[in-house]
């Protein structure tokens, strides 16, 4: 079993649809979560970041964490067509030199219709 | 500001080559780190330097090699590459949480 499984669709919406993307993982060390967006041939870009459990909102972006659960999601509002991308879901332990040494996700295709 | 380089972008390589591939940040961030990324897999961790002076093994380490030239650099080393080495390769840095990636190398091993 892997240590973060992700969903990996493909999901296809309607634009202005609200998407919800959701991971679940094993290893109860993890503290620090993120979720990366990919483009296309692209470098995977930081869209959020959070520690521990709790919520997060950024514009349309809200980031959730639920420790107890070992649950964590991330939910788009008003989906647009430049949202299309695969988004992955990555974690660490963290400490001292751990910050970068992250587990992702399989990755989410998303594709929002005009 | 250009973040993360990386060079090549793409690479194709015979059964046995071996190259290096570069990277650098200009972030003054102190970690820096290798993955790789292939299909149905996400992200896996090659190598890291917690700092200048230091490396650590990750996840999938065999088969490579890394060099932290200085604070700014960090080169990864196939040096007899295989057909299982054939994926997209990114460096990243960090200073604090999160890493920010390069934009990748696509290498192919044939």
């Amino acid at each position: 079993q892997k240590e973060v499984e992700q969903d990996p669709g493909p999901l296809s919406v309607p634009e202005g649809a609200i998407v919800s993307l959701n991971c679940t993982y094993s290893n109860s060390a993890f503290q620090y979560f993120m979720w990366y967006r990919q483009y296309s041939r692209k470098g995977p870009e930081l869209l959020m970041y959070t520690y521990s459990s709790g919520n997060k909102e950024d514009g349309r972006f809200t980031a959730q964490v639920d420790k107890s659960s070992k649950y964590i999601s991330l939910f788009i509002r008003d989906s647009q067509p430049s949202d299309s991308a695969t988004y992955l879901c990555a974690m660490s332990a963290g400490g001292g030199t751990s910050y970068g040494k992250l587990t992702f996700g399989q990755g989410t295709i998303l594709t929002v219709h005009p | 500001n250009a973040g993360v380089t990386q060079t090549p972008k793409f690479q194709v390589l015979k059964t046995g080559q071996s190259m290096t591939l570069q990277c650098a940040q200009d972030m003054n961030h102190n970690s820096m780190y290798w993955y790789r990324q292939d299909p149905g897999m996400g992200l896996r961790l090659i190598y890291y330097s917690a700092s200048e002076g230091t490396t650590d093994k990750g996840e999938v380490p065999n088969g490579y090699n890394v060099s932290r030239l200085n604070k700014r650099e960090f080169s990864l080393r196939l040096e007899s590459a295989a057909p299982s080495q054939t994926s997209v390769y990114f460096c990243a840095s960090s200073e604090a949480y999160e890493p920010y990636f390069g934009p990748g190398t696509r290498l192919t091993v044939t």
